[in-house]
């Protein structure tokens, strides 16, 4: 079936360092795409969204990436600070399937001081 | 600003008791969702609910879940026999309209089934 994955469980960052997470998605009539935070214990944060139509779009410290000819997403963070230590996943909508978020397996992030 | 509760946060049950998980979506929302998560996953979609109906549900919600909507401002799920599979943080999420397809999500409920 369709489906949303990561490339990477783990990610560890240096404080200050940019950190890039990855994610792969299968399903390319997908209109929409969102990366969520989850820290421990909580539910999935929204952090950045971006429609099919679009390459590109910057938020404040974040950046999403699309590139649909290789069906990928990623997740720039620059700047990155210990509160930026979560899972994160991306998740993509297709308004052809109903109303569902597919998720991605998650990426953990670890900041290191 | 406007958030999703959730409760209980915690939920043990035992094997074959009911359960029924409560929400309480954002207030103008429309659409509503549960989603649930076992432990070290990803997120996966239960069921969507709108206009007092299901719109979708998942191959994981079977005869043994439902969902309701009983007044103007709760939501949610019942699980009528557990079983220790269904131990998992369930995840409610509310949407406002057609043109945002952004979800927001509330704290969670951890559930155990011993």
């Amino acid at each position: 079936g369709e489906s949303v994955g990561l490339h990477l469980p783990t990610l560890s960052v240096q404080e200050g360092d940019n950190s890039i997470i990855n994610c792969a998605y299968s399903n390319s009539a997908s209109d929409y795409f969102i990366w969520y935070k989850q820290e421990s214990g909580k539910g999935p944060q929204f952090i950045i969204d971006i429609r099919s139509n679009m390459d590109k779009r910057q938020g404040q410290r974040v950046t999403v990436l699309l590139n649909k000819t290789v069906k990928h997403l990623s997740l720039q963070i620059a700047a990155t600070q210990p509160g930026d230590s979560a899972v994160y996943f991306c998740a993509e909508y297709f308004t052809g399937g109903g109303n569902k978020l597919t998720f991605g397996t998650g990426t953990q992030l670890k900041v290191e001081l | 600003e406007p958030e999703v509760t959730q409760t209980p946060s915690h939920q043990v049950t035992q094997m074959g008791q009911e359960v029924i998980l409560r929400c309480v979506p954002i207030s103008n929302h429309l659409y509503f969702y549960w989603y649930r998560q076992i432990l070290g996953q990803k997120v996966e979609f239960l069921v969507s609910f709108y206009n007092n109906e299901i719109s979708e549900k998942s191959e994981i919600f079977d005869d043994q879940f439902s969902v309701e909507r009983p007044d103007g401002s709760n939501f949610t799920l019942k699980i009528r026999s557990t079983k220790l599979e269904d131990s998992a943080m369930y995840f409610c999420a509310s949407r406002a309209r057609d043109a945002s397809y952004e979800q927001y999500f509330g704290p969670g409920t951890r559930l155990t089934v011993t």
